[in-house]
């Protein structure tokens, strides 16, 4: 079946510093969305990329779709301690699937 | 608009009991889909539900189940509790082409 991964599992930061999570799906995806978690809260959308290639950005968070349409990014510029949570990708097929997210750790 | 309201925020129960758990969509949401989350594993797909009919089902056991009403509100069962069904549920809804919009989510211990 579908599977989408996501590297790193953790990332520890100083504040400051960049940070990025990459995810990969095995089959190609119709689009690519981007969830963000905070500590003891729950997924909130960020994002959807549609088409190959594509680069959007939020302030200091910059989400990549690949040419392939099969991988994602998302880069964070100079972290800031608000960055804090886990981080997922997710892309539609008969269920959302759902990377293995990232958790963000920004130390001050 | 309200947002995805899921009942209740904690629950408490021991093995072998059962659960259930509500979810009451954002207005106009016809599509409510359930997630289980562990520390380990995840957002795990527990199923959709569509227009009262279950859409889709992830990989649980039949000790899961759901139902949606025909105002789209939907609740989840779980029978027979185990110890590893102690878990963070979510409920999420969304219209056909929008984005996942998350509940708070029940957290269950199992005991």
């Amino acid at each position: 079946g579908q599977q989408v991964m996501q590297i790193p599992q953790y990332q520890h930061v100083q504040e400051g510093e960049d940070f990025t999570t990459y995810c990969n799906s095995s089959t190609t995806l119709s689009n690519i969305q981007w969830y963000k978690q905070r500590p003891g809260g729950h997924p909130v959308f960020l994002i959807q990329l549609v088409k190959s290639g594509e680069v959007k950005k939020q302030k200091r968070l910059t989400f990549q779709f690949g040419e392939a349409k099969k991988n994602s990014s998302l880069h964070i510029t100079a972290t800031q301690t608000t960055d804090v949570g886990t981080y997922f990708c997710a892309g539609p097929g008969n269920q959302f699937y759902f990377g293995t997210g990232t958790s963000l750790t920004v130390i001050p | 608009k309200a947002g995805v309201t899921q009942t209740p925020r904690y629950l408490i129960k021991t093995r072998g009991q059962q659960v259930t758990l509500s979810c009451s969509p954002i207005s106009g949401h016809r599509s409510v889909s359930w997630y289980q989350q562990t520390p380990g594993q995840g957002l795990q797909f527990l199923f959709e539900y569509f227009s009262e009919t279950q859409r889709n089902k992830g990989n649980f056991p039949g000790r899961f189940s759901g139902r949606q009403f025909s105002n789209s509100r939907s609740e989840m069962n779980v029978s027979t509790l185990e110890l590893g069904d102690s878990a963070l549920y979510l409920c999420a809804s969304r219209n056909s082409n929008s984005p996942l919009h998350f509940g708070n989510g029940t957290r269950l211990t199992v005991t």
